[in-house]
């Protein structure tokens, strides 16, 4: 079956520590993004990548920092500069990043902070 | 800046009901708009996508509009189910960069 996948489901995170959320998907999609949402809200994008080695940086990125080094990985790290960490967190792909493509999500990682 | 606004944030319907939901944008350069559902806890389910230059898209009992000149798009629920009871979004997409702008989403509760 073709997809994304994200891991973990669940993520508790101390004060301070760094954490890294997973996103894979079989797709064969260039783009992939990752997208934050918070309680009533609708979706924020924190960063994307176009293609292999190259991303670039969302509307909410501070405290984040991804890798692209394989084209079906896209991982997250939540760094201790991220104020407010505690969120749901969505991974996205699409077969190209130009805006006519249509985007496919994987089913979250929600994050508390203890 | 692109703005998508959802009206209303929630709707409690009867079943059998036809309903549509309401998504308006700010800026016209859009590149398409995409409808997705949202159940609790949940990722999102891509439901339709209506490219720029297309009026609708329809996909059994869910029909999407689109209107660039009013910035609008409305969601058509035929015969409306229980099982239809979740989280609407839209998204705009705009620029070259496959960046979605979504709204906040409205909340749809279908009652036996």
């Amino acid at each position: 079956d073709g997809g994304i996948t994200q891991s973990p489901k669940y993520l508790f995170r101390k004060e301070g520590q760094n954490v890294t959320l997973s996103c894979e998907q079989n797709l064969n999609h260039d783009a992939m993004y990752w997208y934050r949402q918070d309680p009533g809200q609708g979706l924020r994008l924190i960063y994307y990548s176009q293609i292999v080695n190259d991303f670039q940086k969302g509307d909410i990125a501070e405290g984040y920092s991804v890798s692209r080094e394989k084209k079906e990985s896209f991982p997250l790290t939540v760094t201790s500069a991220q104020k407010n960490p505690t969120a749901f967190y969505l991974c996205a792909s699409s077969i190209g990043a130009l805006g006519y493509n249509e985007q496919f999500f994987g089913p979250g990682t929600r994050l508390t902070v203890l | 800046k692109q703005e998508v606004t959802q009206i209303p944030a929630a709707l409690s319907v009867p079943e059998g009901e036809n309903l549509v939901l309401n998504c308006s944008f700010t800026d016209s350069a859009i590149y398409n708009l995409q409808w997705f559902r949202q159940d609790p806890g949940k990722g999102l389910t891509s439901l339709l996508l209506i490219q720029s230059s297309q009026r609708e898209q329809t996909s059994g009992r869910l029909n999407a509009s689109l209107d660039k000149s009013s910035g609008r798009s409305t969601l058509y629920i035929a015969a409306s189910q229980p099982g239809d009871s979740a989280t609407y979004l839209c998204a705009a997409g705009s620029g070259n960069t496959g960046k979605l702008i979504f709204g906040q989403g409205t909340t749809l509760q279908v009652k036996p």
